[in-house]
């Protein structure tokens, strides 16, 4: 198993500013991820984050909106830039083996204003 | 690309009954399934998931079906408690992907 921290938790920002959001796990996992989470909705995902390579991004998200870090095997970095209130969402990080159960951190919950 | 649907927006069951949630995949190619549970301010957590090479698992009080004849997947919780109550999700993945694309989720209310 794995322990997901992320921060913040939750945030409030302007319209036009960039927000980092941290997701750091306690054990080296091969594949992490970033999804967004509408208010009841489903998970949608953004983007794949790879070690030590560019983020592999789904249809509909770039990387100069959403730019993504991985340095090693446990940590990752998810920018949402030059936001808007329709980036208002949950981020979630999720970490997990290839084809396996993936373990989530609790989100971070962004209202932009 | 794969798509994933379930059948039922929200579901209300009376403590102690089963629940049966339902979900619909489109990629004849995935060869993973997950249910996670998601509770009010936390992120999904597992519950139990099946490989295309099976058509039923069994867990504590779970139980997922696959039919991958129509591309349907089951979640089965037996003797529903109040603690159930939560979004379920199902989740479809491909070995060969990596990826996991979660489905629309079903809202689980248990009447005590």
């Amino acid at each position: 198993s794995a322990v997901i921290s992320q921060k913040p938790s939750r945030d409030i920002c302007q319209r036009g500013t960039s927000l980092t959001i941290q997701c750091q796990v306690d054990s080296q996992v091969t594949m992490m991820f970033w999804y967004r989470q509408q208010p009841g909705q489903s998970l949608t995902l953004i983007a794949t984050a790879n070690q030590g390579s560019e983020a592999t991004y789904e249809s509909g998200f770039v990387i100069d909106k959403f730019p993504i870090s991985r340095p090693n095997l446990t940590f990752s970095t998810l920018t949402v830039s030059n936001m808007s209130p329709e980036d208002s969402s949950i981020y979630l990080c999720s970490a997990g083996p290839v084809s396996g159960e993936l373990f989530f951190g609790e989100g971070s919950r962004l209202t932009v204003l | 690309g794969e798509s994933v649907g379930l059948h039922l927006p929200t579901l209300s069951v009376q403590e102690g009954d089963n629940s049966i949630i339902n979900c619909a995949y489109s990629n004849s190619a995935s060869d993973y399934f997950i249910w996670y549970k998601q509770e009010s301010g936390k992120g999904p957590q597992f519950i139990i998931d099946i490989r295309s090479n099976m058509d039923k698992r069994q867990g504590q009080r779970v139980t997922v079906l696959l039919n991958k004849t129509v591309k349907h997947l089951s979640l089965q919780i037996a003797a529903t408690q109040p603690g159930d109550s939560a979004v379920y999700f199902c989740a479809v993945g491909n070995t060969g992907g990596f990826k996991t694309i979660f489905g629309a989720g079903t809202r689980l209310f248990v009447k005590a």
